[in-house]
C-alpha cells in the first residue's frame, strides 16, 4: 500500500511546452482530486473526479486537463504551460467511509514554468 | 472561493512553549479541519471538527469549533522541533469534498 503517488517530485518547463503530471493511489479511492499551492494562497482545488470517466472543474481549472480512465490514476495535462502556472501541486484521494472532507495527499510536484 | 484566512502567518517559538493559531471566514462552515504539511510532503490530517463549540484533542493538539462557526482555533502544547511544518485549516459549508475550502497557513518554527 503505497498511498497517494505523484510523479515528478520536480519539473522545470518552458513556457509553451506540455506536459503530465501523474497521480496513482492503490487504496481503491473514488474520490481524487488536484490542487495547487501558491505561497499566501492556500490550496485551492484545480479539477476532481469521483469515479472512472467522471470529471469535473474545482475552483482554478483554466490551462488544465483531467481524464480517468481507471481507479487508480488521475494525470493531470498542461497542454501549453505558462509562468503563472508555476506552482506545487497536490493530488489527493479520499476513503470510502472517512468522511468527504478527510483527504490523503500526495508528496507533491514541483513545476516552474520558465 | 471562499477565504479564510488564518493568522499568525508564521511563528517563531522556543521548544516547550505553547503555541495558538487561529482560522476566520466571513461564512458560516459546517466542519472545520486542520492539516499539517511537513517539509516537503504533502498536508496530513490532525483534527477534524464537526460541530459548533466542539473541542477535540489529538496528542498535544487541541482544536475547537467556534461557536460562531465561522472561526477554529488550534493549540500546540510543550512544543517540540517537529512540531515545524506550515498549518492549514480547511473548510466546508456543504457535503462534498470538493467544496473545501483551504486557509492560507501558519508557519511554524521551533527553535530547540
Amino acid at each position: 500500500n503505497a498511498g497517494v503517488t505523484q510523479t515528478p517530485k520536480f519539473q522545470v518547463l518552458k513556457t509553451g511546452q506540455s506536459m503530465t503530471l501523474q497521480c496513482a493511489q492503490d487504496m481503491n479511492h473514488e474520490y481524487m482530486s488536484w490542487y495547487r499551492q501558491d505561497p499566501g494562497m492556500g490550496l485551492r482545488l484545480i479539477h476532481y473526479s469521483v469515479g472512472a470517466g467522471i470529471t469535473d472543474q474545482g475552483e482554478v481549472p483554466n490551462g488544465y486537463n483531467v481524464s480517468r480512465s481507471t481507479t487508480e490514476d488521475f494525470p493531470l495535462r498542461l497542454l501549453s504551460a505558462a509562468p503563472s502556472q508555476t506552482s506545487v501541486y497536490f493530488c489527493a484521494s479520499i476513503s470510502p467511509g472517512a468522511g468527504d472532507s478527510v483527504l490523503t495527499f500526495g508528496a507533491g510536484s514541483r513545476l516552474t514554468v520558465l | 472561493g471562499q477565504q479564510l484566512n488564518q493568522s499568525p502567518q508564521s511563528m517563531f517559538i522556543q521548544e516547550g512553549e505553547d503555541v495558538s493559531m487561529n482560522c476566520t471566514s466571513s461564512s458560516i462552515f459546517n466542519t472545520w479541519l486542520w492539516y499539517k504539511q511537513d517539509p516537503g510532503e504533502g498536508p496530513v490530517l490532525l483534527i477534524a471538527l464537526y460541530k459548533a463549540g466542539e473541542l477535540t484533542s489529538n496528542g498535544r493538539l487541541t482544536a475547537q469549533f467556534g461557536i460562531t462557526r465561522k472561526d477554529s482555533f488550534l493549540n500546540i502544547s510543550a512544543s517540540i522541533p517537529s512540531d515545524v511544518g506550515i498549518y492549514f485549516c480547511a473548510g466546508q459549508r456543504v457535503s462534498g469534498a470538493n467544496n473545501l475550502f483551504f486557509g492560507t497557513g501558519t508557519r511554524l518554527t521551533v527553535i530547540p
